[in-house]
């Protein structure tokens, strides 16, 4: 079973430009979720989606921040503009239906903004 | 307000020894915590969960621990091994919470050979 992927694994952008992840869960999981892990820190839910609809993005900066999982299965997260402390790693992570309790997480996107 | 707290954030211990993770939470509506294990330039990995309604869960080498009147769990490792190695996350989630996950911020295990 192929597991949670992401791309681009790393991102170096100037603040004020924009930058779009993408992510494509586990074949089958209904439920799709972006982190924020900051240096030193636990990730952090920005979103989490249940199928093509927004569960929760009370954590999602939405001045800046949008996502999107246009047809149930894979999403993009987009950073608009990016702001030094967007610098951190962006995880994406999938849960089964029948286990929602245990998410899968993708390797992340390490973004840097100088 | 950390709802979950690691609040050692190194631990070395020698190969063959037992490591002893601990992580404390405040919120008595969590019913389900887990662990996850990360290498660098990877994403957390589950390692093993415990439900509220027991006390402790065995894996292999790796048992949990839950103190719901101290709202304490502890991850042990025994014996350990150099693949051991990682940060390790304590999580926690709450029934109707659309089981989302509340990191604690880590703890880096070092096993020495």
């Amino acid at each position: 079973e192929a597991g949670v992927a992401q791309s681009p694994r790393y991102k170096i952008i100037e603040k004020r430009q924009s930058v779009a992840f993408w992510c494509n869960p586990i074949s089958g999981h209904a439920t799709l979720y972006w982190y924020q892990q900051i240096l030193g820190q636990g990730p952090k839910l920005l979103i989490q989606f249940q199928n093509n609809g927004v569960v929760d993005d009370s954590q999602l900066p939405k001045d800046r921040f949008s996502a999107e999982r246009l047809k149930g299965v894979d999403s993009t997260l987009k950073i608009q503009p990016a702001k030094l402390e967007d610098s951190a790693v962006y995880l994406c992570a999938s849960s089964s239906r029948t286990n929602p309790g245990e998410q899968y997480f993708g390797p992340g996107t390490r973004l840097t903004v100088t | 307000d950390q709802q979950v707290k690691q609040n050692s954030p190194s631990l070395s211990v020698q190969e063959g020894r037992i490591s002893i993770l601990n992580c404390d939470y405040t919120n008595s509506m969590f019913d389900y915590f887990l662990w996850y294990k990360k290498y660098p330039a990877e994403g957390p990995t589950f390692l093993i969960s415990i439900s509220s309604i027991k006390d402790k869960n065995e894996d292999g080498r790796f048992t949990v621990f839950l103190n719901k009147s101290a709202k304490h769990l502890s991850l042990h490792i025994v014996p350990s091994q150099p693949g051991d190695s990682a940060v390790y996350f304590c999580a926690a989630s709450a029934y109707g919470s659309a089981r989302q996950l509340t990191f604690g911020s880590g703890t880096q295990l070092t096993v020495l050979p």
